[in-house]
């Protein structure tokens, strides 16, 4: 079975200038959840949805950041413009929902912002 | 806000030593995961844990839950190199959203 797909892996952008990441959720896993890892830290969550609607985005700084998941499937993140702190591993993860809890993540893209 | 405080936060030991890193908040969950997440990965899934008290064993690895399930501990027995990594500890309050404790950083030298 493949697992959750992200790309890119790294990325290296000036301040104020726009990105997006990609990701692939496991097949038949409805919910898709975006996390930013700051380095040194643990995950830290910024949007979950069910299917194609969400079902958290309190932490999403959305006066920058944005996500969707138009077909209920893969998932963009997008940050708009970029700032120095947005620096980070922004991490998908999927679920089978009502499966239970277990979460299973992709590799990360690696956020350089200078 | 439901935290998770883990500790300690970085951990350096030898080859076949025995270490336990603690997971702890001053909240209830409904269940609680322990991740291991190597450099340049994303997070593992080692266990989940469910029932106050719960005690689950992966191979080297002890897992246990707390009576009131406000805490865990993760216990490793005779550690080697490959357990090198970042423990991530993650409370589940019902709703599916994990709340991520800071996580230990261990480093088991040959």
């Amino acid at each position: 079975e493949a697992g959750v797909a992200q790309s890119p892996r790294y990325k290296i952008i000036e301040k104020r200038q726009s990105v997006a990441f990609w990701c692939n959720p496991i097949s038949g896993h409805a919910t898709l959840y975006w996390y930013q890892q700051i380095l040194g830290q643990g995950p830290k969550l910024l949007i979950q949805f069910q299917n194609n609607g969400v079902v958290d985005d309190s932490q999403l700084p959305k006066d920058r950041f944005s996500a969707e998941r138009l077909k209920g499937v893969d998932s963009t993140l997008k940050i708009q413009p970029a700032k120095l702190e947005d620096s980070a591993v922004y991490l998908c993860a999927s679920s089978l929902n009502p499966g239970g809890p277990e979460q299973y993540f992709g590799p990360g893209t690696r956020l350089t912002v200078t | 806000t439901q935290l998770l405080e883990q500790s300690p936060q970085f951990l350096s030991i030898q080859e076949g030593e025995n270490l336990t890193v603690y997971c702890n908040s001053s909240s209830v969950f409904s269940s609680l995961q322990w991740y291991r997440q190597e450099p340049g990965e994303g997070p593992v899934l080692l266990v989940t844990v469910v029932t106050g008290g719960e005690v689950k064993k992966l191979k080297r690895l002890t897992f246990q839950f707390g009576d009131a399930r406000k805490d865990s501990s993760l216990h490793i027995t005779a550690a080697q190199p490959g357990d090198t990594g970042l423990y991530l500890c993650a409370g589940d309050n019902a709703g599916n959203m994990l709340t991520f404790g800071g996580g230990t950083r261990l480093m088991v030298k040959p």
